[in-house]
This record gives C-alpha cells, sequence and structure tokens, in this order.
C-alpha cells in the first residue's frame, strides 16, 4: 500500500490550537480525510479535502493541503479536552476501494 | 443516517475455535463493504473489501482461508476468523461504503469489535 506517515503524539493546553500533520506518498489521490478515534470506539469523520484545493476550513478545523510536498495538516483551533483523541489521516487514490491511513496522532490535550 | 453497527462489540473465545463478527448498515444498502484490523496503538490495515453477492477481495497477506468474508446482501457482511489464535487477537472494524451516497468516496464506519483469544 501507499505510505501514509504521522507524528505518533501531540500534547497541547486547553485552549491552544493543534497542529497535526501528515505526509503521503501516492500523487494519484484524490481525496484525503481526517478521522477521530475516541478510545474503544470505530472511526468518525471529521472532514475530507479534494485534491485540487489547497484549503479547507470547517468550524473549528482548518484543513491545508500542500500538494507539491504531499503535506496535509489539521488545524484545530481552541482545543478542548474534548478533542483528546487519535487522530488519522487517511488518503483515497483514484480508485477509491483503497483507502491507505497514517499511523494516527494521539492528541493529548491537558487542561 | 449512514450509521453502521457491528455485533459482538467483544469477545472472547477459546484458541481453535471459529469467531463471527458482523458488520450491519443500518439505513443504507452498501455496495461495498471493507473489514480492517487495528492493532494496538497501530493504524488500520485493510484485510479485504466485498462486494455483495461476490468473492471478497484480499490484500496481500491476509489469509483468505482463516478470514472468511461473506457479504450476501446489501445490508450485512460477515467476517469469520477460524480456528483462532492468540496472534489473531485485535480489533477489527468493518466500514461500508453505498455507491454515488457522496461525492467524496466517504466510508462509514463501524464501532469496531474487540477480539481476544486465550
Amino acid at each position: 500500500g501507499e505510505d501514509v506517515e504521522q507524528s505518533l503524539f501531540l500534547s497541547v493546553r486547553e485552549g491552544d490550537s493543534s497542529v497535526i500533520n501528515c505526509t503521503y506518498t501516492d500523487s494519484s489521490s484524490t481525496y484525503l480525510y481526517w478521522y477521530k478515534q475516541e478510545p474503544g470506539a470505530g472511526l468518525q469523520l471529521l472532514t475530507y479535502i479534494f485534491s485540487n484545493m489547497d484549503m479547507k476550513q470547517d468550524q473549528r478545523l482548518t484543513v491545508l493541503l500542500n500538494k507539491k510536498d504531499k503535506h496535509l495538516s489539521l488545524r484545530i483551533a481552541d482545543t478542548q479536552t474534548g478533542d483528546s483523541a487519535i487522530y488519522f489521516c487517511a488518503e483515497s487514490p483514484y480508485n477509491f476501494n483503497k483507502f491507505y491511513f497514517g499511523s494516527g496522532t494521539k492528541l493529548n490535550v491537558k487542561p | 443516517g449512514a450509521v453502521v453497527s457491528q455485533h459482538p462489540s467483544w469477545v472472547i473465545c477459546k484458541s481453535g475455535t471459529s469467531v463471527k463478527i458482523e458488520c450491519r448498515s443500518l439505513d443504507f444498502q452498501a455496495t461495498t463493504m471493507f473489514w480492517y484490523r487495528q492493532f494496538p496503538k497501530q493504524s488500520l490495515m485493510l484485510m479485504a473489501t466485498s462486494n455483495e453477492g461476490s468473492k471478497a477481495t484480499y490484500e496481500q497477506g491476509v489469509e483468505k482461508d482463516k478470514f472468511l468474508i461473506n457479504h450476501a446482501s446489501l445490508t450485512l457482511s460477515t467476517l469469520t476468523v477460524t480456528s483462532a489464535h492468540p496472534e489473531d487477537s485485535s480489533f477489527y472494524i468493518c466500514s461500508a461504503h453505498q455507491s454515488g451516497r457522496s461525492s467524496y468516496n466517504e466510508q462509514f464506519f463501524g464501532p469496531g469489535t474487540r477480539l481476544t483469544v486465550l
């Protein structure tokens, strides 16, 4: 499969902004996604971005895509303790039957 | 809408027994369902893709005779772990996709099944 890489941990204080980074190798990626996983639960889609976009904002979430560098980031503004979870980036090439996930970044929000 | 359920949510079994995990799309018809395996503190590994009424497509390295997948209807796919061993202990997650439902190829994920083999 394609390589999707993320840093494993991020710790921030409540109220600060969190930035989670992801790099991928597949240049044919059509869609890129951010999923949230809370302990013992499945994955919840947070947001997605199409490969011809470079930014998408949705309330507290901002996704930036640098297609040249194959770099995707998720910024969470005003991070809350309820945002503590594992965040996965994923990419889906033109053949959408394959979703490739990063290793996940565990976000710890300290009060 | 777009709810996917899994049953059971957790199961403990003895080594050598078989375990069946169900994945259901509750409010839509899933043309394609996917099975993933997640090891502790690791990412999701795609095991297989199943299309209703046809044989599943397994990823390289996944034993099709050990992980039997049946997608008998547009709302149900099952994963059977045959002759389970402790190394099969993992978190199994399914997802479902409905062709044409969304413009961004979204997969809807089930809550996962925790399998522990003693």
